[in-house]
């Protein structure tokens, strides 16, 4: 099993360019995630998607959209890209019903943005 | 609101020794779990161990342990028998219940531990 499959691994963008980036995942989970990872910061949730057909803002939503197009994909956009937003990117998702279903991650997306 | 407080950026250990990573969290759920991942330098995250607030023992998992001490808040996790591989960057995170269901993860800042020959 691939588990959750993020595209693309890395990405440069310059200031005010747009972009989506794309997870998948085939267990499936109910809940999917998007994290970012900045130093010193741990992980700190973007938006979320807590079942097909909902989502919701997480702690760091503004500059972000999300879209939850089925059970398998949930998708994240950058309509203008700010050198803020130069972060590692993770997707993930969990099984649902029960407090202790751990989050499996994808493997990341390394975005620059210049 | 749901904080997660590891205070050691950093952390040093020799193979074969044992090694406590801290962990203290603040919440007003009266149910919650508590988890720690492992992240290498390779960047994926791993799922190491749960332990759920209501559970009567402390979570084991082969050489990770996680030593919960509701009372203090705190749920340390403390892995034996340090390994090379054990080099890497660890998050503690939470998650807590809300209404009828539950809400997302909430991640520290993580403590990278170096272990050395």
């Amino acid at each position: 099993n691939a588990g959750v499959t993020q595209t693309p691994k890395f990405q440069v963008l310059k200031t005010g360019q747009s972009m989506t980036l794309q997870c998948a995942q085939d267990m499936n989970h109910n809940s999917m995630y998007w994290y970012r990872q900045d130093p010193g910061m741990g992980l700190r949730l973007i938006y979320y998607s807590a079942s097909e057909g909902t989502t919701d803002k997480g702690e760091v939503p503004n500059g972000y959209n999300v879209s939850r197009l089925n059970k398998r994909e949930f998708s994240l956009r950058l309509e203008s890209a700010a050198p803020s937003q130069t972060s590692v990117y993770f997707c993930a998702s969990s099984g649902q019903g029960a407090i202790g279903s751990p989050l499996h991650f994808g493997n990341g997306t390394r975005l620059t943005v210049t | 609101a749901q904080k997660i407080t590891q205070t050691q950026p950093g952390m040093f250990v020799q193979e074969k020794e044992a090694v406590t990573l801290d962990c203290t969290y603040d919440t007003s759920d009266p149910s919650y779990g508590l988890f720690w991942y492992k992240q290498p330098s390779s960047g994926e995250m791993i799922f190491l161990i749960y332990q759920g607030s209501y559970d009567q023992q402390n979570a084991t998992e082969g050489r990770y342990s996680l030593n919960f001490q509701k009372a203090r808040k705190s749920a340390n996790l403390v892995i034996s028998a340090s390994q090379l591989g054990d080099s890497a960057m660890y998050f503690c995170a939470m998650r807590g219940r809300v209404n009828s269901g539950y809400s997302t993860l909430t991640f520290g800042k993580g403590t990278m531990l170096l272990v050395s020959p």
